[in-house]
């Protein structure tokens, strides 16, 4: 069972908005870097957000993200259909000393 | 362009033994810590080991704690995974990846495709 809480699905139809949230503690989200990743299937992830809401380059605008206590959030946009793919969460986790990731959000795309 | 390959992914009894290899290149692998990351069959990521550039900093899941070993050849541009008393449960692709420096520092921001490791009798 994953530290950080993340719904295991969410669904939107093309051109819509979809929010993924994922739920953490003091110790991992309410005091570190929260970073996001997307993961297409049959594939390795991929970077999408870091430092809670920063966009890599090559990452579209119709990806945000925030932060706010011990809860994130990954905001999809304009949805497409190759949107379609697996959102993990993440962040170090003081009192583990050691990174964490979410459940996972499989991102239906309708 | 950064390029990580793994290898060593192999079908292996419980309670054996197994040491994977990940391959860098394109970056000066001596300015990034590096970690393993796996996943299940099915299942989401799990953070498993990280190093920082010259191993003063080794971090493991509480997972494999005592059974892992991450180290790094920077000669070779080389990260390993030695995997001792291996589970079923271990049984996942096992990925190499970049951290990254300065601003993009902690973020993961390069992967390897992944080696296959099976535990089964």
């Amino acid at each position: 069972q994953s530290v950080l809480t993340q719904p295991p699905s969410a669904s939107g139809a093309p051109g819509q908005r979809v929010n993924i949230f994922c739920s953490g503690s003091n110790s991992n989200i309410g005091s570190n870097y929260v970073f996001w990743y997307q993961q297409i299937p049959g594939t390795a992830p991929k970077l999408l957000i870091y430092r809670n809401n920063q966009r890599p380059s090559g990452v579209p605008d119709r990806f945000s993200a925030s932060k706010s206590g011990t809860s994130a959030s990954l905001a999809i946009s304009g949805l497409r259909s190759e949107d379609e793919a697996d959102y993990y969460c993440a962040a170090w986790d003081d009192s583990l000393s050691g990174r964490l990731f979410g459940g996972g959000t499989k991102l239906t795309v309708l | 362009e950064v390029q990580l390959v793994e290898s060593g992914g192999d079908l292996v009894k419980p309670g054996g033994s197994l040491r994977l290899s990940c391959a860098a290149s394109g970056f000066t692998f001596t300015d990034f810590a590096m970690n393993w990351v796996r996943q299940a069959p099915g299942m989401g990521l799990e953070w498993v080991s990280s190093t920082d550039s010259w191993t003063t900093n080794i971090y493991y899941a509480d997972s494999v704690k005592g059974r892992f070993t991450i180290s790094r050849d920077n000669a070779k541009n080389s990260l390993y995974l030695q995997m001792n008393s291996l589970r079923a449960e271990d049984t996942a692709v096992y990925y190499c990846v970049r951290e990254g420096s300065h601003n993009y520092e902690q973020a993961f921001d390069h992967w390897g495709q992944g080696t296959l490791v099976t535990v089964s009798s």
